[in-house]
């Protein structure tokens, strides 16, 4: 079973500034099957990157993403307000097990 | 793609529960359709899969021997069975396809005496 690790549990960012999260996994990710979402409180996770770097509709382009092999990396380029959130990586490239990471919280500095 | 779950449950403490999830459009067959609950104030966590046109259906290790899902192809429905309750099984359960299709609407399983 490949485990996802997300660093750093907590970003404490304000509106406008760059946010850099990590996702990595404990061997390689076939095809690069790497999902990104995006969870507020009292709603359901909403897919901002599949594949590791095919946004998802409707998503902005200040969301991307990156990386292969363990590696992954979500940047939300220019913080909104909106995107204070709870941000999960989810691998479905290693079956027949997936998983999902415990989270990055972004937090308002 | 869609992908409608049944209702909310309530459930005694050693019950069982059976959450539906039926499949509009796009191939029922070929397709994963996962099962991630996610308790309150929790992260999301991936129970098991099933492919309906296989039938075999993986788990994860923390549910083996608690979960079966299963699929009833003449309605695109998939099942997931999940016994032996005990209270932290309540949460919100999605079946979802891989991404990027939509996930269902979750069912709230509440697990209380």
């Amino acid at each position: 079973e490949i485990v996802l690790t997300q660093s750093p549990g907590t970003l404490s960012l304000s509106p406008g500034e760059r946010a850099t999260l990590s996702c990595r996994a404990s061997q390689s990710i076939k095809s690069g099957y790497l999902a990104w979402y995006q969870q507020k409180p009292g709603q359901a996770p909403r897919l901002l990157i599949y594949g590791a770097s095919s946004r998802a509709t409707g998503i902005p382009d200040r969301f991307s993403g990156s990386g292969s092999g363990p590696d992954f990396t979500l940047t939300i380029s220019r913080l909104e307000p909106e995107d204070f959130a709870v941000y999960y990586c989810h691998q479905y490239g290693n079956p027949p097990v997936f998983t999902f990471g415990p989270g990055t919280k972004v937090d308002i500095k | 793609v869609q992908l409608v779950q049944s209702g909310a449950e309530v459930r005694m403490p050693g019950s069982s529960v059976n959450v539906s999830c039926k499949v509009s459009g796009g191939t029922f067959n070929s397709y994963s359709i996962n099962w991630v609950r996610q308790a309150p104030g929790q992260g999301l966590e991936w129970m098991g899969r099933l492919i309906p046109g296989l039938g075999t259906p993986n788990y994860a290790q923390k549910f083996q021997g608690r979960v079966t899902m299963t699929a009833d192809k003449s309605t695109n429905t998939v099942y997931m069975e999940l016994s032996s309750l005990k209270s932290d099984d309540t949460a919100i359960y999605y079946c979802a396809r891989h991404p990027p299709a939509p996930w269902g609407q979750g069912t709230l399983v509440t697990v209380s005496s």
